[in-house]
Order: structure tokens, then sequence, then C-alpha cells
């Protein structure tokens, strides 16, 4: 299996642009974990899906960040409009129930936003 | 709630020494518990895991980790480091019925030549 996917690995907009981050989990797994993480605030939990339905999106920072999973194979976070703040490095996790609880982590995706 | 804390956020060490990296939680639940180590520019990877049964847990690249459940602790500890072991270590907490990590703020290893 190549793994969980992301995509871009870097992306770079201006501030007020949409920024859309792309997640392809692992084939067969059940659970979609997305995580922030910055310098000040470590690693956070922003939402995480299972069967393709949000579980728990407290983690959600503002309305201005949204998560989709419209099929077991993809997932995305969009924000809009994006700010300087928003800067971050942003994984997606995948996760089966038979996995006894370990997560796979994709590479990231580096947002700067200017 | 559960939370984890991690009291080195910066840990150096010669090479070929032996290294413990501290993790404490705190949880009124049963609890599982996780050691990722992420390389730079990378997404994070287990080493170890405990979920039950024996105490002392051994994970990839040498590693071992013992949960004390009277100290709430889940130190990792490794006998000799290798140069390659440089990178960010992170303890983490879930429990039985949920799949969501509580992550600890990380422990940066550097090995020394």
């Amino acid at each position: 299996d190549a793994g969980v996917i992301q995509s871009p690995r870097h992306e770079v907009t201006e501030m007020g642009q949409e920024v859309t981050l792309r997640c392809k989990p692992i084939s067969g797994h059940d659970y979609l974990f997305w995580y922030r993480q910055t310098m000040m605030r470590g690693l956070e939990l922003l939402i995480y899906f299972n069967n393709n339905v949000p579980i728990d999106d407290s983690g959600m920072p503002e309305d201005r960040f949204s998560a989709k999973m419209p099929n077991a194979s993809f997932s995305t976070l969009k924000i809009q409009p994006s700010e300087p703040r928003d800067s971050a490095v942003y994984f997606c996790a995948s996760s089966s129930d038979s996995g006894f609880y370990e997560q796979y982590f994709g590479p990231g995706t580096r947002l700067t936003v200017t | 709630a559960q939370s984890v804390t991690q009291l080195d956020s910066q840990v150096p060490v010669f090479e070929e020494a032996p290294v413990e990296l501290r993790c404490n939680y705190s949880s009124s639940v049963s609890v599982y518990l996780f050691w990722y180590v992420q390389y730079p520019n990378q997404g994070l990877q287990l080493l170890l895991k405990y979920l039950s049964g024996s105490t002392l847990v051994k994970g990839i690249n040498g590693f071992e980790a013992e949960f004390n459940k009277s100290q709430t602790s889940f130190h990792l500890r490794k006998p000799s480091v290798h140069i390659s072991d440089t990178a960010e270590y992170f303890c983490a907490v879930s429990g039985p019925g949920t799949y969501k990590y509580i992550f600890g703020t990380g422990t940066r290893l550097k090995v020394l030549a």
C-alpha cells in the first residue's frame, strides 16, 4: 500500500484566499483524522471521521475551517478565507477498527499564508 | 479528561549513550499509550504502544517503554542511541472505545557524535 497520501505537499497563498488540502487514506481504513502542527500549539486534532461521518469536530478552530469526506478514499480540509495564523503543517492520518488503535500518518502539507 | 505531559522539550545525548524520554499522563479511565517518532519533514510513525498485558513494551529501532500505573508514567528508553535517532518523539494517550489521541508537546532528541 502507498500509505496515506496528502496533496499538495507545500502551499503558499495570500491572506484571504481559499485553501484546499487533500487526503487519501489507506484503503480499508475506517477512521480519518486531520491534525495541525505548529511550534506554539504542538499537534492538535482538528476533526476525525468514522466511515465518512464526522465524529468529533471540536478541534476545528473556527467557521473558516471545514472538512468533508465524500467517500472512503478521499477527504478535504478547506480554509476560507485563509489568514497568516493558519500557517502550519497539516497532517492527515488513518486507522482501522482492526488496527489496534494505531494511526498511520501522511507526510503532511506545509501551508504558508502571507 | 485525559492529558499528557512530556517534561523535557529537548534532550541532547552522545552517540551510544542510553536515553530516557519522560511521559506522564492523567486519566480517570483505562488508558492506551503510544510513542510516535517524527523525523524532519516527515509524518509521525508509531514506535510502540501499550494496550494491555505486559507493562514492558518493546518497539521498533530498539526502543522500549514501561507502563507504570501507580506513577502514571510511560517513559521511553533506548540503551544505546545512534545519530539516526535524532528526531522528535511524541507520547499520546487514548482509551477503550475512542480512537482519538491526546498528544504531548513532544521531546526533541538530538544525538551528538
